[in-house]
């Protein structure tokens, strides 16, 4: 089945800075990844996704990377100010075998500090 | 917010009680999702329905029954809980099944004591 891991638990920037948060999957089938924002007392925030058939994607201030070759995907976040402190997630879904092609598998999340 | 909403938002219960969850989701979504985050775990999906019906049951204990009247709607409901079972339970809609974004709700803290 599908893994999904952190790189880093923690991650501390100072404001202004820009910060990559790094996730690695293990199913090379995996083909739509998801990033979340969870602050505390809440519910993970959809932020930006990314299908397989894509390199790279921006949003407002967030970029996402994908690089299938080493299974791989990272969150940019530019300029990045004390409203971005939270755990963030990454999730992949697809390549599952036996029709649940559905289901988003989570890894355990890096908490971002921004530091004023 | 995210359009879904889920009461209560914390919830201490005995270990003999029965209890429900409820999530409700505004955005015109087919599928529904209980999932379970402990702390420093993954978020472990429970539940799935779509259109209604039950596609999936991540072996969960029977001390947890989901039911899903209308597509807007999503309860669990608890029976019997262990202490092992605290928990922040999260509820998530999506437009439809494969390579959907999942939305969510805020949670339920639940405290088993």
């Amino acid at each position: 089945g599908e893994s999904v891991g952190l790189h880093l638990p923690t991650l501390s920037v100072q404001e202004g800075d820009n910060s990559i948060i790094n996730c690695a999957y293990s199913n090379s089938a995996s083909d739509y990844f998801i990033w979340y924002k969870q602050e505390s007392g809440k519910g993970p925030q959809f932020i930006i996704d990314i299908r397989s058939n894509m390199d790279k994607r921006q949003g407002q201030r967030v970029t996402v990377l994908l690089n299938k070759t080493v299974k791989h995907l990272s969150l940019q976040i530019a300029a990045t100010q004390p409203g971005d402190s939270a755990v963030y997630f990454c999730a992949a879904t697809g390549g599952n075998s036996g029709g649940s092609n559905y289901k988003l598998t989570f890894g355990k999340g890096t908490l971002l500090t921004v530091n004023p | 917010e995210t359009g879904v909403t889920q009461t209560p938002r914390h919830l201490v219960m005995g270990m003999t009680n029965k209890k429900s969850l409820k999530c409700e989701q505004h955005l015109g979504h087919n599928a529904m999702y209980w999932y379970k985050q402990s702390a420093k775990k993954p978020l472990e999906l429970m539940f799935v329905y779509s259109l209604e019906e039950r596609v999936e049951n991540n072996s969960v204990p029977s001390r947890f029954s989901p039911e899903c009247p209308n597509s807007s709607h999503l309860f669990l409901h608890l029976h019997t809980l262990q202490p092992e079972d605290s928990a922040l339970y999260l509820c998530a809609s999506s437009p439809g099944l494969v390579q959907e974004t999942q939305y969510f709700g805020p949670g339920t803290r639940l405290l088993v004591l």
